[in-house]
């Protein structure tokens, strides 16, 4: 499959498990966080953000953290279903012009 | 309606030619942005245009040019491509430069 040969972190879950995905950020100026969700073949596609002044954020079964202090990011996914399945990848946003600096990527797969 | 949209969808060529992407957004965004992926699956910010002006200009090789002919298009050009040049390209917009940013579909260009 696409992710032979990757080395990205993985997490395998059964369906409607709750997942649990980590990040960590390198810019302690950042001030906004986006989760993106990439399927095979298209582009990523923005799941949920968060600002730095905020610690939680919540959405339709997903819920973002963030933990300033030790420059953590998590993004948590209830009830997992098959279509889930995807690379989740976190960016920080530095005072750039916008400029997204992207985490490595975490493969999910959720199986039936 | 497709938001935005990159074509080609796959692009294969030989090593030395000169090739362009082409991005377009119906959304009425302001800034509009290129982004390498690579073979692993890392995502990489290449240049940023708001209002047709460039604002980021990351250390991509002068064999990369983009051109905004007005705010709803973003193109790339490569002249004298290279096997390092083998990637997705994605290009994304958003409301501005502050805000969450959308992407395409992608484009695959395999240098032989």
């Amino acid at each position: 499959g696409e992710s032979v040969g990757l080395h990205l972190p993985t997490l395998s879950v059964q369906e409607g498990d709750n997942s649990i995905i980590n990040c960590a950020y390198s810019n302690s100026a950042s001030d906004y966080f986006i989760w993106y969700k990439q399927e095979s073949g298209k582009g990523p596609q923005f799941i949920i953000d968060i600002r730095s002044n905020m610690d939680k954020r919540q959405g339709q079964r997903v819920t973002v953290l963030l933990n300033k202090t030790v420059k953590h990011l998590s993004l948590q996914i209830a009830a997992t279903q098959p279509g889930d399945s995807a690379v989740y990848f976190c960016a920080e946003r530095g005072t750039s012009y916008g400029k997204l600096t992207f985490g490595q990527g975490t493969i999910l797969t959720v199986h039936p | 309606d497709t938001a935005v949209s990159q074509t080609p969808k796959y692009l294969v060529t030989q090593m030395g030619n000169d090739k362009s992407i082409k991005c377009e957004q119906n959304l009425g965004h302001d800034t509009m942005y290129w982004y390498k992926q690579d073979s692993k699956k890392f995502l990489k910010i290449m240049f940023s245009y708001n209002n047709k002006e460039l604002i980021i200009n990351e250390t991509v090789p002068n064999r990369f040019s983009p051109k905004s002919p007005d705010k709803a298009h973003l193109n790339l050009h490569i002249n004298s491509l290279e096997l390092g040049d083998s990637a997705v390209y994605f290009c994304a917009s958003s409301p501005s430069s502050a805000d969450t940013q959308y992407f395409g579909p992608g484009t695959r260009l395999t240098v032989l």
